[in-house]
């Protein structure tokens, strides 16, 4: 399975800011997700990042508020923009494997936001 | 209703015993599902998955799935404190990779 690194691990941030997460992976691949983990709820996915086309939003999300930036096919960037405390949660990327159906995460991002 | 249906509740059992998970699901079109294991302050990694009805066993794991009834299930035997973690039930199909994540259960294994 492919192997995520995620930077940072975690931050705090105040309101209005915005920050940005890194997402890298050791080998090659089409497709990166980038999901939220809010406590107590499920991993919502935000959108999905193609190399060399705009992300895929979700319902509820919107590139101005998370732009997303997928420059070559192992990395990938999410912002979170203009911060409020509701962003608050876990922020994780994640990848598509071969052979096994399944996902490798990322260790994600814990931003709290002040 | 959610797609995905988890009883967050957390879950303490003694170590050696039978730790018992489920999901429901509404999407008839889900043919891929899957358990996760997330340990506090990781990312989730895979555990099982299985393609359509039937049962996986893997060592002291076995995942069920009963399309019928559009219900999933988890089962860890001969639990291990190193179990202890929140285990989070996904699915896919109908065409999309998009994955359906269940709210996750935290079990808590005591020695």
């Amino acid at each position: 399975s492919a192997v995520i690194s995620q930077k940072p691990s975690r931050d705090i941030c105040q309101r209005g800011t915005s920050l940005t997460i890194q997402c890298q992976v050791d080998s090659q691949v089409t497709m990166m997700f980038w999901y939220r983990q809010q406590p107590g709820q499920s991993l919502t996915l935000i959108a999905t990042a193609n190399q060399g086309s705009e992300a895929t939003y979700e319902s509820g999300f919107v590139i101005d508020k998370f732009p997303i930036s997928r420059p070559n096919l192992t990395f990938s960037t999410l912002t979170v923009s203009n911060m409020s405390p509701e962003d608050s949660s876990i922020y994780l990327c994640s990848v598509e494997y071969r052979g096994d159906y399944g996902y490798t995460f990322g260790s994600g991002t814990r931003l709290t936001v002040v | 209703q959610k797609e995905v249906e988890q009883d967050p509740g957390p879950l303490s059992v003694p170590e050696g015993a039978i730790v018992s998970l489920n999901c429901t699901y509404s999407n008839s079109a889900f043919q891929y599902f899957m358990w996760y294991r997330q340990y506090s302050r990781k990312g989730p990694e895979l555990l099982m998955y299985t393609y359509s009805s039937g049962n996986k066993e893997d060592g002291r794991f076995t995942a069920q799935v009963d399309k019928s009834s559009k219900y999933i299930s988890l089962f860890i035997r001969d639990s291990q404190p190193s179990d202890s973690a929140t285990y989070l039930c996904a699915m896919s199909g109908g065409g999309n990779n998009r994955l359906a994540f269940g709210k996750g259960n935290q079990v808590v294994v005591i020695p």
